[in-house]
């Protein structure tokens, strides 16, 4: 079952608070990404990784960063949660170089007061 | 600077009806497109895909997409639309394989009975 899946689907925080978002897929894809969503502005990419501990910055990855220790699992971390971050958090995952298609999560609701 | 626009915010139509969104890429060159569908509350999935050949690729659910290089154009179209097509369509760009994807803003599109 090709599935990426994101926990956890809702999160209030304060600011200030730490955030940990974490994906996971079952496809054994090697790149993985993190974008977040924003009416009127779409979605932003905040970072890439290639494949375990091989991590790249999106166009937005201020106020971010990422772990990935295992090839399924990919987490997105916001150390001193900020009002602006508040935002819906996508994760997806894309398979070999024949193939540039991406899989998504149904993503993560943050808000952050 | 790489782009996708999207002109329409929302679109309008009859279940029945005919539907076209207009897409257009800002690149050096021709980039792998996509268009992808959002469900309310839910993640992104692939309708259909251009890499090279054919100008008009075949997706999903019945939509298909024209590729024109002279207008630098992805048009996504679809004969006769159902209310489940309710949704937001984006339009998606990438010049390169595992870069992430550069999205337009969307399209929000409503069929009433």
């Amino acid at each position: 079952d090709m599935k990426v899946t994101q926990m956890p689907r809702y999160l209030i925080k304060r600011m200030g608070e730490n955030v940990l978002l974490e994906c996971g897929q079952d496809m054994s894809h090697e790149t993985m990404y993190w974008y977040r969503q924003d009416p009127g502005l779409g979605l932003q990419l905040i970072y890439i990784s290639y494949d375990v501990d091989s991590n790249s910055e999106g166009d937005i990855p201020k106020g971010y960063r990422v772990s990935r220790k295992k090839r399924e699992h990919f987490s997105l971390i916001l150390d001193s949660a900020k009002t602006n971050q508040t935002s819906v958090y996508f994760c997806a995952s894309s398979g070999d170089i024949s193939n540039e298609r991406l899989f998504f999560g149904h993503g993560t609701k943050l808000s952050v007061l | 600077a790489q782009s996708v626009t999207q002109p329409d915010a929302r679109v309008t139509v009859s279940e029945g009806a005919s539907l076209q969104l207009r897409c257009k890429y800002s690149y050096s060159g021709t980039p792998y497109l996509f268009w992808y569908v959002q469900y309310q509350r839910q993640g992104l999935q692939l309708l259909l895909k251009y890499y090279s050949g054919d100008p008009v690729v075949q997706g999903v659910n019945g939509f298909e997409a024209e590729f024109s290089k002279s207008d630098s154009s992805f048009h996504l179209r679809k004969a006769s639309v159902h209310w489940s097509d309710s949704a937001v369509y984006f339009c998606a760009a990438s010049m390169y394989y595992a870069q992430g994807l550069t999205f337009g803003l969307g399209t929000r599109v409503s069929v009433f009975p």
